[in-house]
């Protein structure tokens, strides 16, 4: 279907270790995969992003890879801080016009 | 920050009365949309929009209607607000090509008591 599955719900790292979060999707026209970070009590904001041509990238302590056969991507924080405290969420849309939202990860960061 | 303005920002309402809440960009994005965020749900895609009096519904449309009258506003109404209505809504924009980043309002959240 149109859902995206997000895994896990809830998730705690010691500062400076990794993060990973999947998310896994059902249909193969989607084409762009977005991640967003939400702090608490404040508006998601995109935080990287990638699109089916591409196989991973990464952006300083953050990459997102894509593995459109398997129809996952997944989040990958690296050093974690404790800043990086906030819930993420993975999205996708096939166009412009349907972009659907995983259920969220809450990731704490602790020191 | 993009320049998204949600309004009002918090509200409390009773059962059965009807509500609009008021999405406006300064950014000329072609695309708006509407989504409401409850805990265990992420964010559920309402209603959207891409373009004037152009508008499509999402996955959770039920009990609400929507509005596109210009460019840089876009009003979702809840007919008759029942408890279930009851979450932080949020307004996005995107530009008129594909894949391409959403941004959010600052977000409503709204009680129906």
């Amino acid at each position: 279907g149109e859902n995206v599955e997000q895994h896990p719900s809830t998730l705690s790292v010691q500062e400076g270790d990794s993060a990973v979060i999947k998310c896994t999707y059902s249909d193969s026209a989607s084409n762009y995969f977005p991640w967003y970070k939400q702090e608490l009590g404040k508006r998601p904001q995109l935080i990287i992003d990638i699109r089916s041509n591409v196989g991973e990238k990464k952006d300083q302590r953050i990459a997102v890879t894509l593995n459109k056969t398997a129809k996952h991507f997944s989040l990958h924080i690296t050093e974690t801080q404790p800043e990086d405290s906030a819930v993420y969420f993975c999205a996708k849309s096939k166009d412009r016009r349907q972009l659907t939202f995983g259920s969220g990860t809450q990731l704490t960061v602790l020191p | 920050d993009a320049g998204i303005t949600q309004s009002p920002r918090h509200k409390v309402t009773e059962t059965g009365t009807p509500v609009t809440l008021r999405c406006h960009q300064t950014e000329n994005h072609r695309y708006m949309y509407w989504y409401r965020q409850d805990p265990g749900h992420g964010l559920r895609l309402i209603h959207y929009s891409y373009g004037v009096k152009d508008t499509d519904k999402g996955e959770v449309s039920d009990g609400y209607s929507v509005s596109r009258s210009k460019t840089e506003d876009f009003l979702l109404t809840l007919e008759s607000a029942t408890s279930s209505q009851t979450s932080v809504y949020f307004c996005a924009t995107s530009l008129d090509r594909e894949g391409t980043e959403a941004f959010f309002g600052q977000g409503t959240r709204l009680t129906v008591v």
